[in-house]
């Protein structure tokens, strides 16, 4: 089936450590996206990537980090400058080359600092 | 700058209660909305996508309206049902690149 597959589910990072979320996708989508969900806020933007190689900060690039070296591939790095982590965060995909585009979601991965 | 608004927060109706919800945008420039479900601790499911040159979609129980002139979209729920219990978000597409989303509306669906 195609789809948008995250991974791990669940994330625990110690304060200081940096940890990374995986995000694939088989959709042969251009466009990916990172987004941070934290409870009665709307979904925010971190990073977005529209070709391979290439990516954009978004609303609240800061504290993260990714890259896109596959099609397929979209990995969030959250650094250890990031001071709040802690939240739920869901990646996306979406086809290339139309503003009238629907995006496809990721399972999410919630992420706990302890 | 856009910012979305859904209104209410929350809302719990009995089994069977048609429904609406209510998403608010700022600026009517936008190319596109789309309304979304999202269950508990789950990523987001497209329900209805309304491109900005259309005033309404319709999937099943769905019915979505898109008044760009007034800054308003409804998501109207027929017949409802406990399955249809979730969180539900609508986002508006502002340029190539940016999708501005709201905070949501909480459903709840008594038997």
């Amino acid at each position: 089936d195609g789809g948008i597959t995250q991974s791990p589910k669940y994330l625990f990072r110690k304060e200081g450590q940096n940890v990374t979320l995986s995000c694939e996708q088989n959709l042969n989508h251009d466009a990916m996206y990172w987004y941070r969900q934290d409870p009665g806020q709307g979904l925010r933007l971190i990073y977005y990537s529209q070709i391979v190689n290439d990516f954009q900060k978004g609303d609240i690039a800061e504290g993260y980090s990714v890259s896109r070296e596959k099609k397929e591939s979209f990995p969030l790095t959250v650094t250890s400058a990031q001071k709040n982590p802690t939240a739920f965060y869901l990646c996306a995909s979406s086809i290339q080359g139309g503003l009238n585009t629907e995006a496809f979601f990721g399972q999410g991965t919630r992420l706990t600092v302890v | 700058k856009q910012e979305v608004t859904q209104i209410p927060a929350a809302l719990s109706v009995p089994e069977g209660e048609n429904l609406v919800l209510n998403c608010s945008f700022t600026d009517s420039a936008i190319y596109n909305l789309q309304w979304f479900r999202q269950d508990p601790g789950k990523g987001l499911t497209s329900l209805l996508l309304i491109q900005s040159s259309q005033r309404e979609q319709t999937s099943g129980r769905l019915n979505a309206s898109l008044d760009k002139s007034s800054g308003r979209s409804t998501l109207y729920i027929a017949a409802s049902q406990p399955g249809d219990s979730a969180t539900y978000l609508c986002a508006v597409k502002t340029s190539y690149d940016k999708v501005i989303f709201g905070p949501g509306t909480s459903l709840s669906v008594i038997p």
